[in-house]
């Protein structure tokens, strides 16, 4: 079954740097979520997309900024990047049809700030 | 949302049942009880959902007493591949995106 793909995997940037981090949701889901994970740490909701709008949004810092494409793959951009930026992001995805909001996370891109 | 209590870490023998308790004594009525397990540097994997009673699916059951104060989640017979963190997390399923928010899950190491 296709899952969530994301990309690049792995993101090695320099401070003040920008990243773009892309999500694939799985086919004919309609919601993305973004979520950050520091070291050790739990994950943290960013921000969400249902139908392209955004639907939510978490503990996203204002440099950051996301959209959700009229294709549903969404793009998280990340500009002046901080040492503290570096962690794990995931996207995960779900779909309102069959009334379940399980989420499906994908394998996460690995975001490095030197 | 309703904060959610669960212990930092278990220890278990491989072929033991665990079991893992969650308190969420908040937890509103339109609130549903959702585990996801986590393995090093993967993203989140769901588990099971419940609402109330017992909730049962290949992996793991659910346990939620009539108050919804708490609940357990069982795995049985674990083995070593089941050494990961696991979230309890209590949130309404709501029309749009609902996110999930992650408190400190319980690290269950499964050994020989």
């Amino acid at each position: 079954a296709a899952g969530v793909i994301q990309s690049p995997r792995h993101l090695i940037k320099e401070k003040r740097e920008t990243a773009t981090l892309k999500c694939y949701p799985i086919p004919r889901h309609d919601t993305v979520y973004w979520y950050q994970q520091g070291p050790g740490q739990d994950p943290q909701f960013l921000i969400s997309f249902y139908e392209k709008m955004q639907s939510d949004k978490g503990s996203i810092p204002d440099r950051f900024s996301a959209q959700q494409f009229s294709d549903y793959h969404s793009e998280l951009n990340m500009s002046s990047l901080e040492l503290g930026d570096s962690a794990l992001y995931f996207c995960a995805s779900s779909s309102r049809l069959g009334g379940s909001y399980e989420q499906y996370f994908g394998p996460g891109t690995r975001l490095t700030v030197t | 949302l309703a904060k959610t209590t669960q212990p930092i870490s278990m220890d278990s023998y491989e072929g033991q049942e665990v079991n893992i308790t969650c308190s969420h004594n908040n937890i509103a009525t339109n609130d549903y009880i959702t585990w996801y397990q986590q393995f090093p540097s993967q993203g989140p994997r769901f588990i099971i959902q419940g609402y109330k009673t017992k909730v049962t699916n290949e992996v793991a059951s659910l346990f939620i007493p009539a108050d919804r104060k708490s609940s357990t989640l069982s795995l049985p017979r674990v083995s070593l591949s089941d050494t990961a963190v696991y979230y309890c997390l209590v949130g309404r399923n709501t029309g749009t995106a609902s996110k999930l928010t992650f408190g400190t899950g319980t690290r269950l190491q499964v050994t020989l």
